[in-house]
């Protein structure tokens, strides 16, 4: 099993719409959590972190559940401009150092 | 304002080719990684370094091998270059914690015939 997990999609979602992905994650010692962006060919970019009280910005909201052990990331009123994959890191600093990415999820929003 | 720069962005190379990659960085950041990605394995981390003449194996070390003189620059070399490397390499860098926010670079699109 993969330490950490996503749904590669693609989600197509219409324009105005709210879409939710989830990331779950195997091990309990993860210390920090992130959503970052990538366009096709582009490298990644950071989306937000992910606090455990949940934190939101703009119309992207993310939220952790340590308990459950996975992170969730909600866009509402989709647009065009979110077409992306989106990819959940887990980070994690115990002996060797951890910083892993999931394989990404792919939004298209559709006009 | 350059931040974090990749070169060559496009390479093809030959099998047992030795290839070197090159990342450098105008932030001062602390940490450097390389991260290879590829479809179905997303990023996946080669080598990281925490400081200067400090560095570490990462998920997939095995081929390559990294050097750190300068805290700016942190270079990535196959040392014979194989089919199963082709790939999308990305360098990125982060702060004094490793912690804390990852920033990439543009990449650099590796193929080895």
């Amino acid at each position: 099993r993969k330490e950490v997990e996503q749904d590669p999609g693609p989600f197509n979602v219409p324009e105005g719409a709210t879409v939710a992905f989830n990331c779950t994650y195997s091990n309990s010692a993860s210390q920090s959590f992130f959503w970052y962006r990538q366009d096709c060919r582009k490298e990644p970019k950071l989306l937000m972190s992910v606090y455990s009280s949940g934190n939101e910005d703009g119309r992207f909201t993310a939220q952790l559940n340590r308990a459950s052990q996975y992170i969730s990331l909600l866009i509402r009123d989709s647009k065009l401009s979110d077409s992306a994959t989106y990819l959940c890191v887990v980070n994690r600093i115990s002996g060797t150092y951890k910083y892993i990415f999931g394989t990404g999820t792919r939004l298209k929003v559709l006009a | 304002d350059a931040g974090i720069t990749q070169s060559p962005r496009y390479k093809i190379t030959e099998t047992g080719r030795q290839v070197t990659l090159m990342c450098h960085q105008t932030w001062s950041h602390s940490y450097m990684f390389w991260y290879r990605q590829d479809l179905g394995h997303g990023l996946r981390l080669i080598y990281y370094s925490a400081a200067a003449d400090i560095t570490d194996k990462g998920e997939v070390p095995d081929g390559y091998v990294v050097s750190r003189s300068k805290t700016e620059n942190f270079p990535l070399t196959l040392e014979s270059a194989t089919r199963s490397q082709t790939s999308v390499y990305f360098c990125a860098s982060s702060g004094t914690s490793g912690e804390q926010t990852q920033y990439f670079g543009p990449g650099t699109r590796l193929l080895v015939l």
